[in-house]
């Protein structure tokens, strides 16, 4: 089974828009911690915004902010007020096991974001 | 803070050659990850370091995949007698172990491509 899913291979916004990007993810163990990345055409990874397992509150980062429903095992990225520079390839990515302990991430295939003018 | 930086940027071999990339992490952190990415994929896990020693290796790094990290600092990636399958970008990033959350942070990777 996939361990992260991302259900959207593209998704289109109009600029100053909100935009959700969601990620739905499959683990047994209680202790996990959950990225999304930013990958604009140069290549480079670009972290966002973090949630742990443990988070009672959703994370937030500036015009990020992540919907976490652990219940529903979904970690959804909420990009508000999107803007032209916001167009690129966003992951969401999976640490099985507490972070000091643990180390590689698992990534979903990823949701191509386009922002319109 | 320079982030982690990659070379080559670019890297185009014949079936068959060797190839070995390099790369720099961010000066204090003491983990660094290779991950091979894929046309429309994201990032598969390769191998891991934490300063000098080899932890775990993916069993995507076939024999022909060798990385080593002399001295915990840069890390080499080699791959001998590439094949074409082996095309992809090679993503490396690096942590500080025992943050929160262990953030990784990547460079800008690899692009390999073999004819």
């Amino acid at each position: 089974a996939q361990k992260i899913t991302q259900t959207q291979p593209g998704m289109f916004v109009q600029e100053k828009e909100a935009v959700t990007l969601d990620c739905t993810y499959d683990t047994s163990d209680p202790s996990y911690g959950l990225f999304w990345y930013k990958q604009p055409s140069s290549g480079e990874m670009i972290f966002l915004i973090y949630q742990g397992s443990y988070d009672q509150q959703n994370a937030t980062e500036g015009r990020y902010s992540l919907n976490f429903q652990k219940a529903r095992k979904s970690a959804n990225l909420v990009i508000s007020a999107s803007q032209l520079g916001d167009s690129a390839m966003y992951f969401c990515a999976m640490r099985e096991g507490r972070g000091g302990s643990n180390y590689k991430l698992t990534f979903g295939k990823g949701t191509l974001l386009t922002v319109n003018p | 803070d320079t982030g982690v930086s990659q070379n080559p940027r670019h890297k185009i071999t014949k079936r068959g050659q060797n190839v070995t990339f390099r790369c720099d992490p961010i000066s204090e952190h003491n983990r660094l990850y290779w991950y091979r990415q894929t046309l429309g994929q994201g990032p598969e896990f390769l191998t891991y370091f934490q300063n000098e020693a080899q932890l775990e290796k993916s069993r995507l790094l076939s024999d022909r995949f060798s990385a080593e990290r002399p001295k915990g600092s840069f890390s080499t990636l080699e791959i001998q007698r590439t094949e074409q399958g082996d095309s992809a970008m090679y993503l490396c990033a690096s942590s500080l172990a025992y943050r929160s959350y262990n953030e990784q942070f990547f460079g800008p990777g690899t692009r390999l491509t073999v004819l």
